[in-house]
């Protein structure tokens, strides 16, 4: 089956902890991303990679991390977590192509105290 | 930048209501998504427009892009509770894959 997994589904921390959220494809995409959804703000996106090694910064990169080692994972990094990063996060992939469908993940649910 | 309108931001129907909400650019979009989230849920793909004039239906669902490729609507008719969810337009002309959004239309249907 097709899919995007990301974990952990759901995340309490603390300022300062560092954290890492998981994010795997297996339909061979080339570009995956991340983005957080917040009310009113609807999806920003965080980073995005059009393949391996080759990641660039989204609509709102600061405090944020990513790396692309291998074509299927796409962890998302939060060295110093803050409130202000607490957020719905969902990690995508598609094809690189302007009309592919993009998948998403289940989403993360992420509160930093 | 593209920047996408959606509107109306909210909207809480009866059942069995028809309903349209649109979707606005201030560019042309090379083609165009629509996707439903559900609470709790990742968006899902519901359909892709290339086509000025393009007509699609899923179901209840019909999704219409402008002549000028500038705008989308999304029509349901006899919506049921099962619709409810934010739906989301998405502009996919960029060449680097990325997709730009727009801040959604969160649709109730009671029963």
């Amino acid at each position: 089956e097709a899919q995007v997994t990301q974990n952990p589904r759901y995340l309490i921390t603390v300022t300062g902890k560092k954290l890492t959220v998981t994010c795997s494809q297996n339909m061979n995409h080339e570009y995956m991303s991340w983005y957080r959804q917040d009310p009113g703000l609807g999806l920003r996106q965080i980073y995005y990679s059009m393949n391996v090694e080759v990641t660039d910064k989204g609509d709102v990169p600061e405090g944020y991390k990513v790396s692309r080692k291998e074509k299927r994972n796409f962890p998302l990094i939060l060295e110093s977590p803050s409130p202000n990063q607490t957020s719905l996060y969902f990690c995508a992939s598609r094809l690189a192509t302007g009309a592919s469908k993009q998948y998403f993940g289940p989403g993360t649910r992420l509160t930093v105290t | 930048t593209q920047l996408l309108e959606q509107s109306p931001q909210f909207l809480s129907i009866q059942e069995g209501e028809n309903l349209t909400v649109y979707c606005n650019s201030s560019s042309v979009f090379s083609s165009l998504q629509w996707y439903r989230q559900e609470p709790g849920e990742g968006p899902v793909l519901l359909v892709t427009v290339v086509t000025g004039g393009e007509v699609k239906k899923l179901k209840r669902l019909t999704f219409q892009f402008g002549d000028a490729r500038k705008d989308s609507s999304l029509h349901i008719t006899a919506a049921q509770p099962g619709d409810t969810g934010l739906y989301l337009c998405a502009d996919g002309s960029s060449n680097t894959g990325k997709l730009i959004f727009g801040q959604g239309t969160t649709l109730q249907v009671k029963p």
